[in-house]
């Protein structure tokens, strides 16, 4: 069974910087690109960054372009997101996601001051 | 950028058939991914590359592909079927993934 389960969510202030984190298990990992998704209080869901197999490229939405880095540690299975320069406007439920089908419960982070 | 276009509420009766459409302008040559959200709950895959269903879905969820809109069908639409849904799909290059803004299904 696919499962993915994210970490490292909470309240921060503007400006501030956090870290996420997902671990997965029940598929090879290290086979597939993998991405993180935001679905702010009462709106859409928003594509924000994706990662190579390998994480030789990475792709950014332009919202984020800059201030988030996306990362990964095929030995441990794991996918990370470095979010710095936080603005209010970031808030919201962050998803780790093996596109299309798999998706983890989210962490919420909160910007405010 | 890009971006993919829903209409944000569509409205219908136990029973009927609900349509939810998707356009934008690379919908025929990319795939088309359906999801639905549950208040509180991650989104979950309905239809995958335009016409396919991923085992466990309900037959009623069916999708369809015309040039650059898709379509979305859940038939006999049921109160459980009471969601948001999004179609979500990639640039020409899978440079980047883009959602559409959502439609929320009303059951009346």
């Amino acid at each position: 069974e696919v499962q993915l389960v994210e970490s490292g969510g909470g309240l921060v202030q503007p400006g501030g910087s956090l870290r996420l984190s997902c671990v997965a298990s029940g598929f090879n990992f290290s086979n597939y690109w993998m991405s993180w998704v935001r679905q702010a209080p009462g709106k859409g869901l928003e594509w924000v960054a994706n990662i190579k197999q390998n994480g030789s490229a990475r792709h950014y939405a332009d919202s984020v372009r800059g201030r988030f880095t996306i990362s990964r540690d095929n030995a441990k299975n794991s996918l990370y997101l470095q979010l710095d320069s936080l603005r209010v406007e970031d808030t919201a439920i962050y998803y780790c996601a093996f596109l299309p089908g798999y998706w983890g419960q989210g962490v919420l982070v909160t910007v405010s001051t | 950028s890009y971006e993919l276009t829903q209409p944000p509420s569509v409205s219908v009766s136990p029973g009927q058939t609900a349509r939810i459409t998707c356009s934008g302008d690379t919908l025929s040559k990319q795939y088309t991914f359906w999801y639905q959200q549950r208040p509180g709950q991650a989104p979950v895959l309905v239809i995958y590359k335009d016409t396919e269903r991923p085992s466990g879905i309900s037959e009623r969820f069916s999708g369809s592909s015309s040039g650059t809109t898709v379509t979305l069908t859940i038939s006999e639409v049921q109160a459980e079927d009471e969601a948001d849904y999004y179609c979500q799909s990639s640039d020409t290059t899978y440079t980047f993934e883009v959602f559409g803004g959502g439609t929320r299904l009303t059951v009346l």
